[in-house]
């Protein structure tokens, strides 16, 4: 069964910490990406992947850096935890949209984590 | 820039009623459209996807057809059970290098026994 996993379901941090938040998937795809998800917004990309040790920013990079190092972990970073980043964290990952003549790009997406910052 | 608009929820129907989503796009090009369903306390998965104008996705008893002359993927289902209450995705990809999939909002749906 394909999976992503993410290193946390519930995280609570003070103001000022650095956090990282880690992802994992098993199915070898090249693809990842991180969301954040808040109510009324929907999901927001804030990073994604490519390929190991290449990284784009999304929609809302600020305040976040991520980190890749092997093709399976995709890590998101938040250098300085602020209130406002308080929500919850998606991370996600899918082949490359023209692999074996795809048209398209399922993302499988894992658990969550929902990050607190007091 | 490509977009996906969907109806604002919640939407609360009862056991065995007849369910409706809508969802419109803007997009260059020919994009892929999907459903994604979210139940509480999980991540994202797909439900269901179309990839061509005039096809229909369907599973779980969801239905959803891409009409390219209206830009609309509405989501169906004919017998809504307690269990189909979640919140619900529409989103849209296009093909080539950039693999960013947009999505809308989301709708949440209750479904009362």
């Amino acid at each position: 069964d394909v999976k992503v996993t993410q290193s946390s379901r519930y995280l609570v941090k003070r103001t000022g910490e650095k956090v990282f938040l880690e992802c994992v998937q098993d199915m070898d795809h090249e693809n990842m990406f991180w969301y954040r998800q808040d109510p009324g917004l929907g999901l927001r990309l804030i990073y994604f992947s490519y390929d190991v040790k290449m990284k784009e920013k999304g929609d809302i990079p600020e305040g976040y850096s991520v980190s890749r190092e092997k093709k399976e972990r995709f890590s998101l970073i938040l250098e300085s935890a602020s209130t406002n980043q308080t929500s919850m964290y998606l991370c996600a990952s899918s082949l490359p949209s023209l692999a074996g003549g795809l048209t398209y790009n399922e993302q499988f997406f894992g658990p969550g984590t929902r990050l607190t910052v007091l | 820039g490509n977009s996906v608009t969907q109806m604002e929820g919640p939407v609360t129907l009862s056991e065995e009623a007849f369910l409706t989503i809508n969802c419109t796009y803007t997009a260059t090009g020919y994009p892929s459209l999907f459903w994604y369903v979210q139940y509480p306390g999980e991540g994202l998965q797909l439900l269901l996807k179309a990839t061509k104008a005039d096809d229909k996705g369907s599973n779980k008893g969801f239905e959803a057809t891409y009409r390219k002359e209206t830009t609309s993927f509405h989501l169906e289902k004919g017998s809504v059970q307690v269990s189909d209450s979640a919140v619900y995705f529409c989103a849209l990809t296009t093909s080539g290098r950039d693999d960013k999939i947009i999505f809308g909002k989301g709708t949440r749906l209750h479904i009362l026994p």
